[in-house]
């Protein structure tokens, strides 16, 4: 069974410009995550989606990050215009379960470097 | 809110010497508890957990953790370390359905041949 695939593995880019990062959970898994990882530290949640829905987005900087899952399987986290801070590692996961339960399956993740 | 501590963000040990990195949390409700660990470069993976039953759970590579109410800790712990246990260890907790999962700030475990 495949895992969590994401890509971008790796992202360079010049402050003010956009990039996007995309996500494919495990087949089945209704529940998906966004986690933003930097240097040192723990993953700290984004968003989170139950099926299609985005049912916490409350730690999402709304003026520069947008996410969509469109018919609640792939996902896409979006920065527009992103600032020399947004440089971290952009994690996606997801789960069988509902959301706080069960066991996250994470991807590798997506590091972006912003310059 | 929840919230998870990880005390020592950097442990050592030598090679075939117990292993213990340390864990407190906050809930207000019983909680669901994690261990994920994370090699350079590639996303978590779950160690093991504990939702409810029994507070001793044993997880894959031959860790385990005990939960403790009293103490609001979720120890984890393994005998003997590996070389192969050289990683980042991330605590993490949930208050259950619908809610998030919080994680610790995570513990850089070195191996020492």
């Amino acid at each position: 069974e495949a895992g969590v695939v994401q890509s971008p593995r790796y992202k360079i880019i010049e402050k003010k410009q956009p990039v996007a990062f995309w996500c494919n959970p495990i087949s089945g898994h209704n529940t998906l995550y966004w986690y933003l990882q930097n240097l040192g530290q723990g993953p700290e949640l984004l968003i989170r989606y139950e099926n299609e829905e985005a049912v916490d987005d409350s730690q999402l900087p709304k003026d520069r990050f947008s996410a969509e899952r469109l018919k609640g399987v792939d996902s896409t986290l979006k920065i527009q215009p992103a600032e020399l801070g947004d440089s971290a590692v952009y994690l996606c996961a997801s789960s069988s379960l509902p959301s706080g339960t069960g066991e996250l399956f994470f991807g590798e993740g997506s590091r972006l470097t912003v310059l | 809110a929840q919230s998870v501590t990880q005390l020592g963000s950097h442990v050592s040990v030598s090679e075939g010497a117990l292993v213990l990195l340390r864990c407190n949390y906050s809930s207000s409700v019983p909680p669901y508890l994690f261990w994920y660990v994370q090699y350079p470069n590639q996303g978590l993976q779950l160690l093991l957990k504990y939702t409810t039953g029994a507070t001793l759970v044993k997880g894959i590579n031959g860790f385990e953790a005990e939960f403790k109410k009293s103490e609001t800790s979720f120890h984890l712990t393994k005998p003997s370390a590996h070389m192969s246990d050289a990683a980042e260890y991330f605590c993490a907790v949930s208050e259950g359905t619908g809610n998030q999962f919080y994680f610790g700030t995570g513990t850089s475990l070195t191996v020492i041949p």
